[in-house]
């Protein structure tokens, strides 16, 4: 049963820290892409890859966040330094083309203090 | 122009009612119109799909109407049961970026 997978589910930590989480996109995906879900703003798109190149990015804050694929299997998304606003679940979902079905994981919910 | 607008927000339908969401959009390029459901504490899920050239998409009790003109498309849910109870979100393509929009909770009484 293939699925996106990402750790940790539940992250908890104080405004200034670094918060780094990952994602295991679906075996074959080649695309990535990071969102944010808060019950303002809805889900937003952060950043995507494929083949592991950073494609947009323009959804992110540039000064603190940052995302990369290290590998194929691969895909982190980092938070320095962390801001109470930057409280939200994110989510990481794949697919296997620019425009196919894009998957998604169970989300890391972050709460900055 | 980016932004698709869905309503209502939250939603309550007794048990085999019919459930109606409904989304608008501004841009004429998108190209594939999506529904999303999401369960609590999971990520959300693809639940049905059509492309702008189709009027109505039908897979079991769950219908899109999609009115190009008006762009205008809706998501019925028939017989509606309590395992429908989740949010669900609209969303449009622009190449290779998905827009949701805001999401409408569902809530199905037994």
């Amino acid at each position: 049963d293939a699925r996106v997978t990402q750790t940790p589910r539940d992250k908890v930590t104080e405004m200034g820290q670094e918060v780094t989480m990952r994602c295991q996109p679906i075996l074959g995906h080649n695309t990535v892409f990071w969102y944010r879900q808060t019950m303002m703003q809805g889900l937003e798109l952060l950043a995507y890859f494929r083949n592991r190149a950073p494609l947009d990015d323009s959804g992110m804050p540039k000064d603190r966040f940052s995302a990369e694929m290290p590998d194929a299997t691969l895909a982190t998304l980092k938070i320095q330094p962390s801001e109470p606003r930057d409280s939200a679940v994110y989510f990481c979902a794949s697919g296997s083309g620019p425009q196919e079905t894009q998957y998604f994981g169970p989300g890391t919910r972050l709460l900055v203090l | 122009q980016q932004q698709v607008k869905q309503s209502p927000q939250s939603l309550i339908v007794q048990k085999g009612g019919i459930s109606i969401i409904n989304c608008a959009y501004e841009n004429t390029a998108f190209d594939y119109f999506p529904w999303y459901q999401q369960f609590p504490g999971k990520g959300p899920a693809l639940l049905i799909a059509i492309r702008p050239d189709v009027s109505e998409k039908k897979e079991g009790r769950f219908t899109i109407s999609f009115n190009k003109s008006a762009k205008q498309f809706s998501l019925h849910i028939m017989d509606s049961q309590p395992g429908d109870s989740a949010t669900y979100f609209c969303a449009a393509r622009y190449y290779d970026k998905i827009i949701f929009g805001k999401g409408t909770r569902l809530h199905i009484l037994p």
